[in-house]
């Protein structure tokens, strides 16, 4: 299957601060999406985007397909953004292969 | 509100026994998933449903069965053939194929 590499494995942000999250992957792909984990353990759709650049409020992801990368900013970190965030990559199927996560703690 | 319910969120499991996991959506999508979840790490897929009366093996299918009876259920039987059942199960669901995943909040299975 397609191998996803996620980096850094742990981030610690101080309230405010900015940071980018990466996904490297090895084969190319029709289907990337990032999650953020809860600490309750429910996994959130943050992003789907396969190509290109996407807002959502304070995050934002940029995938270029054609380099077999992937990253996700968060911008002025809060306390709620504490979790961790996984990134998801396939061709154009039922199945996605989740990388290890990135856990993120934000300190108020 | 539309989602995936799925239940109960902990259950223990004396060894030697078969338990059944419960995933529900009314989100109207075709395609349902179970994935595994060890501490610390990614999620990997154990079963997936494309359509109705249809279901195929993910990457860790051993141990597991599943059903789907219905669009809106995707039950998942650990086994007693699963040698380490001890983890976390989500469920999910999405419109097709490729299609942006939904999960619900997780099941926490624990074997005693």
């Amino acid at each position: 299957g397609i191998q996803v590499e996620q980096s850094p494995p742990d981030l610690i942000l101080q309230e405010g601060a900015n940071s980018t999250l990466r996904c490297n992957f090895s084969d190319s792909v029709n289907n990337l999406q990032w999650f953020h984990q809860n600490p309750w353990g429910q996994l959130i759709n943050l992003f789907y985007i396969p190509s290109g650049t996407k807002q959502n409020g304070r995050l934002s992801a940029t995938t270029v397909a054609t380099e077999r990368y992937s990253l996700l900013y968060i911008s002025s970190s809060q306390t709620t953004d504490s979790g961790v965030y996984f990134c998801a990559v396939g061709p154009n199927d039922y199945k996605l292969s989740f990388g290890a996560g990135t856990t993120v703690t934000v300190r108020a | 509100d539309g989602g995936i319910t799925q239940s109960p969120k902990y259950l223990f499991r004396k060894e030697g026994q078969n338990v059944t996991l419960s995933c529900e959506q009314n989100l109207n999508h075709d395609a349902m998933y179970w994935y595994r979840q060890d501490p610390g790490q990614g999620l990997r897929l154990i079963y997936y449903s494309q359509i109705v009366n249809d279901f195929q093996k993910g990457d860790i299918a051993e141990g597991y069965s599943v059903s789907r009876e219905k669009k809106e259920s995707f039950p998942l039987t650990v086994t007693s053939a699963q040698k380490n059942p001890t983890a976390f199960y989500l469920c999910a669901s999405s419109i097709g194929a490729g299609a942006k995943a939904f999960f619900g909040q997780g099941t926490r299975l624990t074997v005693v």
